[in-house]
């Protein structure tokens, strides 16, 4: 699976909305974008996956650059709740293989 | 519908001694996942069955480590001679093999060995 480099933290004001960033510059064709955060003491949640085409679910946006080396997750209006470590993944979608976190943002939502 | 359990939510145990950490996945997934997550760092895989059996235990740091799923539902996670450096939250996932492939995860083992 192709390896991925994000930010350490970033803040973001209630109300507002959070952009997340994602490098995969070495993601390969059958491989899937995948986001997860964690809340503090509770396990990974899944959030989105996508392979080249924009996502919306009723969590969070997921944009993908036409290239496919970058990616963007879109928190549109960040509340206290969405504090929390977010993971991006990459992975081919048929793959029941482990997940590879990295160390992820730490993403803090402020009044 | 019922998320993965993990119990003990807590464990505390002293150096050398033996554990045991238990996951219940959701009804119905084939995959079971382990993870071990230390503090300020992203869980690390240890372990995933696919229903009984073992297909991946690459991830499992020394022999000291064992996990089972007998019956391709529940699985134990075995601990035999606890280290100081054993001390982490341990992650359990599931997931269907199906489609996305979609991990679901319990709150995790908090272990604290002495």
């Amino acid at each position: 699976d192709a390896k991925t480099t994000q930010p350490t933290s970033m803040d973001c004001a209630e109300g507002r909305a959070a952009n997340l960033p994602c490098n995969h510059s070495t993601i390969s064709g059958n491989e899937y974008v995948y986001w997860y955060r964690q809340i503090h003491s509770q396990g990974p949640q899944y959030i989105i996956h996508g392979l080249k085409n924009n996502e919306t679910n009723e969590m969070a946006s997921l944009i993908i650059t036409e290239d496919r080396k970058s990616s963007t997750l879109i928190l549109p209006h960040a509340t206290l709740r969405d504090t929390a470590v977010y993971y991006c993944i990459v992975r081919v979608a048929t793959n029941t293989d482990k997940l590879i976190f990295g160390t992820g943002t730490r993403l803090q939502v402020f009044p | 519908g019922a998320g993965v359990s993990q119990t003990p939510s807590n464990k505390v145990t002293e150096k050398g001694k033996y554990v045991e950490l238990r996951c219940d996945p959701i009804s119905g997934h084939t995959a079971l996942y382990w993870y071990r997550q230390s503090l300020g760092q992203g869980p690390e895989f240890l372990i995933y069955f696919q229903g009984t059996g073992a297909a991946d235990d690459s991830g499992l740091p020394n022999d000291r480590f064992f996990a089972v799923r007998p019956e391709g539902s529940v699985s134990t996670l075995k601990i035999q001679r606890t280290e100081r450096g054993d001390s982490a939250v341990y992650l359990c996932a599931s997931s269907l093999n199906a489609g996305a492939n979609i991990q679901y995860f319990g709150a995790g083992t908090r272990l604290s060995v002495l």
